[in-house]
């Protein structure tokens, strides 16, 4: 079974420019989520997908930031205009069941705002 | 959502047994105790999940006392390849999101 995965591994832009990270989650897993990681900081959530439906977005930081799913399948992560804040690394997770049930993590894609 | 206290770092020796310990006194009824591990350049990956008592699985065991306030991650006869960040996580339910602290840095050395 393939993993989750990521495109691209890294990027660097800079400020004021547009970048989409993509996401493909497991086969067949309904919940999809967002995380990031700035320099020096801990992982923190951004948004969750339920299907091609947001379930919760609370830890999205501005309106820079768009993220879609269309057809619930891969979803992407669009910031626009990047800040040198944004730098860092953004995470996705994907889960299937209802109940507890673990996450699983992509590889991560890096992103450098210059 | 119950926040957790660990140690910043911890250093071992290859085929010791290591064990992390979390704090987690807000602990609600309904949260479970998960723990994460995280290689440089990599997600976080599932390690093991408990409610009470002892969890064993091929990777880990977890240790809940009763009152549920703290937990015990034990690694056995660790080696080079255990180096990683361990993150202690509660949470009521899958769907919601995780919420990370700073983890434990484990350095395991020949």
């Amino acid at each position: 079974e393939a993993g989750v995965t990521q495109f691209p591994s890294h990027s660097v832009i800079e400020k004021g420019q547009t970048v989409t990270l993509r996401c493909d989650p497991i086969s067949g897993h309904d919940n999809l989520y967002w995380y990031r990681r700035v320099m020096g900081k801990e992982i923190k959530f951004l948004l969750h997908f339920v299907k091609e439906s947001k379930q919760d977005e609370s830890g999205m930081p501005n309106n820079r930031f768009l993220a879609e799913r269309t057809g619930g399948t891969y979803s992407t992560l669009k910031v626009q205009p990047a800040e040198l804040e944004d730098s860092g690394v953004y995470f996705c997770a994907s889960s299937h069941n209802e109940g507890v049930d673990e996450q699983y993590f992509g590889p991560g894609t890096r992103l450098t705002v210059t | 959502l119950a926040k957790t206290t660990q140690p910043i770092s911890m250093d071992s020796y290859e085929g010791q047994e290591v064990n992390i310990t979390c704090s987690h006194n807000n602990i609600a009824t309904n949260d479970y105790i998960t723990w994460y591990q995280q290689f440089p350049s990599q997600g976080p990956r599932f390690i093991i999940q408990g409610y009470k008592t002892k969890v064993t699985n091929e990777v880990a065991s977890l240790f809940i006392p009763a009152d549920r306030k703290s937990s015990t991650l034990s690694l056995p006869r660790v080696s080079l390849s255990d180096t990683a960040v361990y993150y202690c996580l509660v949470g009521d339910q899958a769907g919601t999101a995780l919420i990370f602290g700073k983890g434990t840095t484990l350095s395991v050395s020949s």
